[in-house]
């Protein structure tokens, strides 16, 4: 069975520091890897989508690596600002069967304080 | 475009009551998603949809059902509510087209209490 953890689970950093948020998962059979945001009471969006085959994504400040075999992904943020205090939850895509499944992790929430 | 919305926002029910929450989407996508959130477990797939017509148990089907109604619409239905649903419920949609880059996008959220 799939299981995705992401380490820290919270997170607090000054304005302007870089950061990684981490995952982790335990199955290498993915199909690809997503970075989501979640603010408070709302829903996700999507940050970063990564493919199996590739290594990275990249938006504005923000870069998502992927390293397959060894089952790890990494968001880099950089220049935080407070407006990117919010949840970060990853989830990989299972290929089982060629229906879609989105296994979550529980997430990092992150405070970056002005 | 609304993208995803839900109805309720909110909504508290005894225990054994039903209620029936609701999703669409116009964004003409094919797949349509039903989650629940819950601290320290993270998002859970309920049921999916992965196009009009059809229906799949996801991770936590137990207590709920649903029904495609069209392909805008998917409604959760909780026949009798138990404390043990008390959740946040997200809805997310899919257009499934570029499988390999498409991704899911999500309501607001329904945050539901039973008591």
């Amino acid at each position: 069975k799939q299981e995705v953890t992401q380490i820290p689970a919270a997170l607090s950093v000054p304005e302007g520091e870089n950061l990684v948020l981490n995952c982790s998962f335990t199955d290498s059979a993915i199909y690809n890897l997503q970075w989501f945001r979640q603010d408070p009471g709302k829903g996700l969006t999507s940050l970063l989508l990564i493919q199996s085959s590739q290594r990275e994504q990249t938006s504005g400040r923000l870069n998502a690596s992927l390293d397959k075999s060894s089952g790890r992904s990494t968001l880099y943020i950089a220049a935080s600002q407070p407006g990117d205090s919010a949840t970060y939850l990853c989830a990989v895509r299972r290929t089982q069967g060629g229906s879609e499944k989105l296994v979550f992790g529980k997430g990092t929430k992150l405070t970056v304080n002005p | 475009n609304a993208g995803v919305t839900q109805t309720p926002k909110f909504q508290v029910l005894k225990t054994g009551q039903s209620m029936t929450l609701q999703c669409a989407q116009d964004m003409n996508h094919n797949s349509m998603y039903w989650y629940r959130q819950d601290p320290g477990m993270g998002l859970r797939l309920i049921y999916y949809s992965a196009s009009e017509g059809t229906t799949d148990k996801g991770e936590v089907p137990n207590g709920y059902n649903v029904s495609r109604l069209n392909k805008r619409e998917f409604s959760l239905r909780l026949e009798s509510a138990a404390p043990s649903q008390t959740s946040v419920y997200f809805c997310a949609s899919r257009k499934r087209q570029v499988e390999s880059t498409d991704t899911q996008y999500f309501g607001p959220g329904t945050r539901l209490t039973v008591l």
